[in-house]
């Protein structure tokens, strides 16, 4: 069963970068059928999809933080990363991690991982 | 812009009742929608994608219809264990969610 775990700092400072990085286990992340993709919720509000990542590095990028976003992938380490530069307490958020799959009409997000909570503050 | 409505924001319903939540894309989207389950402090759940098509694993009391513009998640029969938000999804845009509690 495949599963994501996200891992990361839970507190940045204002105007840092953050980093986070998604684990998959139990299945590969070079599948050629798949992206992978990284979606946060700020407190008590919606989803909102950040950016996406095949196997080869083909990325995807939501037009709200596009030019503050990075997402790369390792697949020696079965593992892709979120970078997001000066952040702001409005990037308070849980960041989660998910495969995205049937994507060839439109793509939908499955499994998500847990979440991990980001708090920005000094 | 793009943009995906659902109503209502939030619902109280009782075991047993029929839930019925829409959602609304300003275009046509075909039949390119999915539906998740969100409990509280827990990731999204895939129910429902390409509109009606039931996630493997999901309770048959959940089903999805519609194409084009407008698309319905129902419930058949309320469990206790369905109170959660709901969201549609369309690529990368979420509808702002449905909660739903037990009266």
């Amino acid at each position: 069963q495949l599963q994501l775990q996200e891992s990361g700092p839970g507190l940045v400072k204002p105007s840092e970068t953050l980093s986070l990085t998604c684990t998959v286990s139990g299945g590969s992340i070079s599948s050629t059928s798949h992206y992978w993709a990284w979606i946060r919720q700020p407190p008590g509000k919606g989803l909102d999809w950040i950016a996406s990542i095949n196997y080869s590095g083909n990325t995807y990028y939501g037009g709200t933080l596009r030019s503050r976003v990075t997402i790369s992938v390792d697949t020696s380490k079965n593992q892709f990363s979120l970078r997001l530069n000066s952040v702001t307490v409005a990037d308070t958020a849980v960041y989660y991690c998910a495969r995205l799959i049937d994507c060839t009409t439109s793509c939908y997000f499955d499994p998500w991982g847990q979440g991990t909570l980001v708090t920005v503050s000094s | 812009d793009f943009q995906m409505t659902q109503s209502p924001s939030s619902l109280s319903a009782s075991v047993g009742d029929r839930v019925t939540i829409t959602c609304r894309a300003t275009q046509d989207i075909k039949n390119y929608l999915g539906w998740y389950q969100q409990k509280p402090g827990k990731g999204p759940k895939l129910l429902i994608y390409a509109a009606s098509t039931l996630q493997s694993g999901v309770p048959s009391r959940f089903s999805g219809s519609g194409s084009g513009t407008d698309f319905t998640l129902t419930i058949s029969s309320l469990h206790p264990e369905d109170v959660a938000t709901y969201y549609c999804q369309k690529s990368g845009m979420f509808g702002q969610g449905t909660k739903v509690e037990i009266k």
